[in-house]
């Protein structure tokens, strides 16, 4: 399968620090790139879509101003918590989509911890 | 929400077929089904998708119902690597630029030696 990347696969920060995650598409080119939280022993939850040059579209309940998106190229998305909190401490993955056979690839995830 | 309903958990012996059903009752004509696969503490690895047909690949094989209401997924010779948390997922196509991925809770599969 296609290969996606994330950087940093684990993170821990001090409480009101900002953090960038990033995401790259390393094998094909992602139009739509998909952000993710997971918390410990519950479901993968959609946090936003964003397609490339283009603002993010976010899910009900997610703060755009909290998780700032910015898809800027075909392969790069990135992923901002600002001045995060302990309760921003999840696994966050990113996905992307390639379309000439409608399939959607993971990142490996990044681990945020926040002190 | 999710529109697809699975078992949480499952046991399966190695070396034997591990089938996971999922039920997708209000599947829309242009929907697909979609399996992937999380081993904890990683990202979710994809598995196979289908539209209508059956579907095969050298992972795993996908049996959709003639009505699409329901599917399984069939893992022939399961082994311990299996062990992970399945979902089924009804991709919604957005714009037509691909579409969302709505995980549920899934289906944890345990294969036992």
């Amino acid at each position: 399968g296609a290969v996606v990347s994330q950087h940093p696969s684990w993170v821990i920060c001090k409480s009101g620090t900002s953090v960038k995650i990033e995401c790259r598409s390393l094998d094909f080119q992602a139009t739509t790139m998909f952000w993710y939280r997971q918390f410990p022993k519950q479901s993968l939850m959609l946090m936003a879509t964003s397609n490339e040059g283009s603002k993010a579209t976010y899910e009900q309940g997610v703060e755009k101003d909290k998780f700032l998106i910015n898809h800027a190229s075909l392969t790069l998305s990135t992923l901002t918590v600002t001045s995060a909190h302990p309760e921003d401490s999840s696994f966050y993955i990113c996905g992307s989509d390639r379309r000439t056979n409608n399939e959607q690839f993971f990142g490996p995830g990044t681990r945020l911890t926040v002190l | 929400d999710a529109k697809t309903t699975q078992p949480p958990s499952m046991d399966c012996a190695e070396g034997r077929a591990a089938n996971l059903p999922c039920n997708h009752s209000t599947i829309s004509g242009n929907e697909y089904v979609y399996w992937y696969r999380q081993i904890h503490s990683q990202g979710p690895q994809y598995i196979i998708h289908g539209l209508k047909n059956n579907e095969t690949n050298e992972m795993a094989s996908l049996i959709i119902t003639e009505d699409r209401k329901s599917s399984t997924l069939i893992l022939p010779h399961a082994t311990l690597r299996d062990t992970a948390v399945y979902y089924c997922i009804v991709r919604v196509r957005v714009y037509d630029q691909g579409g969302k991925l709505i995980f549920g809770q899934g289906t944890e599969l345990s294969v036992k030696p």
